[in-house]
Order: structure tokens, then C-alpha cells, then sequence
């Protein structure tokens, strides 16, 4: 089994839908998570931390559940430049980031 | 602030051959990772550096793969000899000592054939 399984995507919405990213680790040592965008053919860069009491930053929401090892990415009202692939990341205390395969979204007018 | 510059941006070599990739990471940040993303798999760790020790090389695929960063600046990864499967995009990261973002340099495409 993976360490980190995403949705297998892609997903194709239209502009100003609401679109859910899940992800599952299977490492109950990992302590910090985060989602991780990528554009075509560029390096990911941090799109947010993920905390257990959930966080938001803008149309972004993104929630932890320890419990049942599940993470998610709420994205709301899309826009065209929201297509990308967005990658689920675990990090264990004093090891690299474990990077899941990514989901792509494809946000269309 | 510069970011983490890699070079080169793409290689296309033959199998056999040896190339050498060169990560500067930004200035003043301890940790140093190599990661690959072959085409159609997730991005996969290689190995870390905390200045110029190696703290987990778990990831190498194997002894054709040597990473070294002397000095504890910039970090090179050699593949020698190359073998097709090594094609891939490398990616290199740099992050502060207890900081958990890291940030990625724009990885060097390459193509073995």
C-alpha cells in the first residue's frame, strides 16, 4: 500500500463549481501534512498547511481527520487558473515529504 | 531572494552515459532533497542531506546513483552509467532546519535514450 493515495482524478469541473480533493496516509507516525500544487511542466509549490482543527485561505479549505488518517481539499467558486495537479504531502518528524501522486484538475469556462 | 536553482533544465543523453545534475539550494536553508517523478508515477524521494551529511538515502534506486554535497551549499546527483529508466524529472527542495515547507527548484528534465 502507498504511504500517501489520492483520488485518481482527473476532474473536470466548470468554472464556479465547488470540487473536493481526498487523500488517505497509511503512516500513523506522520505528523505534518500539506497540499502541494503543480503546474504543467513547473516544480510544486506549497499551496497550504493542514491542521487538525481545519484551515481555511480563501476559496481553499483544507481538513485533517488523525483518526481515520484522511485528509481533503475543499476548493470553492473554481476559476480557470485553479487547473493544476494538487499533490497530498506527509511529512514524519526528521524525514523528506512523501508526496502522494497528485490529482488534476481541469476547471473549464 | 533566489530560489532553488537547478541546472541543467534538461539533458538528453545516451545509456551508458554519465550526467551530472547541480542543485543550489536557498541560501542559509540546512536541509537539501533530491525527489524524481517518473512519467505517470508520484514524485518519489531520492535522498536528504542536513548540510553535508546524508540523513536518509533510502530512496537511491541504486549504486549508479551518487549525491554529494561538499561543503554543505550545493548538492550534485550523478547517474553513471545511465540506464533508460532514469529518465524522469529530478526535482530538488531546500528547507529550513524545523521548518517543514520546503521549496522546490524547477527539477531538470531528463531523457535518456
Amino acid at each position: 500500500r502507498k504511504e500517501v493515495e489520492q483520488d485518481p482524478g482527473p476532474f473536470n469541473v466548470p468554472e464556479g463549481a465547488t470540487v473536493a480533493f481526498n487523500c488517505t496516509y497509511s503512516n500513523s507516525a506522520s505528523q505534518s501534512f500539506f497540499w502541494y500544487r503543480q503546474d504543467c511542466r513547473k516544480e510544486p509549490k506549497l499551496l497550504m498547511s493542514v491542521y487538525s482543527s481545519g484551515n481555511e485561505d480563501g476559496r481553499f479549505t483544507a481538513q485533517l481527520n488523525r483518526a481515520s488518517q484522511y485528509i481533503s481539499l475543499l476548493i470553492r467558486d473554481s476559476k480557470l487558473s485553479d487547473s493544476a495537479t494538487y499533490l497530498c504531502v506527509a511529512l514524519q518528524a526528521g524525514t523528506a515529504l512523501i508526496f502522494g501522486k497528485g490529482t488534476t484538475l481541469s476547471v473549464s469556462s | 531572494e533566489a530560489g532553488v536553482t537547478q541546472f541543467p533544465s534538461h539533458s538528453v543523453i545516451e545509456k551508458g552515459q554519465t550526467v551530472t545534475l547541480r542543485c543550489d539550494p536557498i541560501s542559509g536553508h540546512d536541509n537539501l532533497y533530491w525527489y524524481r517523478r517518473v512519467m505517470g508515477k508520484e514524485i518519489k524521494f531520492l535522498l536528504h542531506f542536513v548540510k553535508e551529511s546524508k540523513q536518509d538515502e533510502s530512496g537511491m534506486p541504486n549504486n549508479r546513483f551518487l549525491a554529494e554535497r561538499t561543503g554543505g551549499t550545493y548538492s550534485t546527483l550523478k547517474v553513471q552509467p545511465a540506464e533508460l529508466e532514469d529518465s524522469g524529472v529530478y526535482f530538488c527542495a531546500s528547507s529550513q532546519q524545523g521548518v517543514a515547507e520546503a521549496f522546490f527548484g524547477q527539477g531538470t528534465r531528463l531523457t535518456v535514450v
